[in-house]
């Protein structure tokens, strides 16, 4: 059974960019969710998706959203980056029993 | 004060010790509790998953909750040089995560000496 896929692994953006990340739950999971990881503030929710609606949020700028396609696919978008946003973006999907991560997106903002 | 609190070592001990990992939380609302691993460049997998308070054990781990002292806790046997890993934990009060999605603390970071 395949694990959460993210794509791309590393990217590079300039500050004022948008950037796009992309995530494909394990089959069958339709819950997907989305957090941020930083050395400072660890790691932090950001959104969940269930059946292409967004369920829940957390405590970050509009900059951040996200969708979710009918084939659970999810995709986040950052737009007018900060070099604050430089961080390990981590995709979940979950049957309700704890959350299967994929291996991240590492973004660096310069 | 952080919702939860986790050391972040480094913490070092030989081949084949026993490791204990600790968290502690303020949120009574919290019913569920994780423990995951992260390897460096990699996401966090999930070791354990509990409900309430107890004991549970899966192999070399066992996790305890005590909800009454708000403290949880992920005992490792047998230590293995391929545990050094950052362990974290992490709770929610709803199965799925709900509205808050997951609480993390920040990680130990744990070596196994061989």
């Amino acid at each position: 059974k395949a694990g959460v896929t993210q794509t791309p692994r590393y990217l590079i953006k300039t500050r004022g960019q948008q950037v796009t990340l992309s995530c494909s739950p394990i089959s069958g999971h339709r819950s997907v969710s989305w957090y941020q990881q930083t050395p400072g503030q660890g790691l932090q929710f950001l959104f969940e998706y269930f059946s292409e609606t967004q369920r829940n949020k957390g405590n970050f700028p509009g900059r951040f959203s996200g969708r979710q396609f009918s084939n659970s696919r999810s995709e986040m978008n950052v737009s007018t980056l900060e070099l604050g946003d430089s961080a390990l973006y981590l995709c979940a999907s979950s049957t309700g029993q704890g959350y299967t991560f994929g291996s991240g997106t590492r973004l660096t903002v310069v | 004060q952080k919702e939860v609190e986790q050391d972040p070592g480094p913490l070092s001990v030989p081949e084949g010790a026993i490791v204990s990992l600790n968290c502690t939380y303020s949120n009574s609302a919290f019913q569920y509790f994780m423990w995951y691993r992260q390897y460096s460049r990699k996401g966090p997998e999930l070791l354990m998953y509990t409900y309430s308070s107890g004991n549970k054990e899966d192999g070399r781990f066992t996790a305890q909750v005590d909800k009454s002292s708000k403290y949880i806790s992920l005992f490792i046997r047998d230590s293995q040089p391929s545990d050094s890993a950052t362990y974290l934990c992490a709770m929610s009060a709803d199965s799925g995560g709900g509205a808050d999605g997951l609480t993390f603390g920040k990680g130990t970071h744990l070596i196994i000496q061989p």
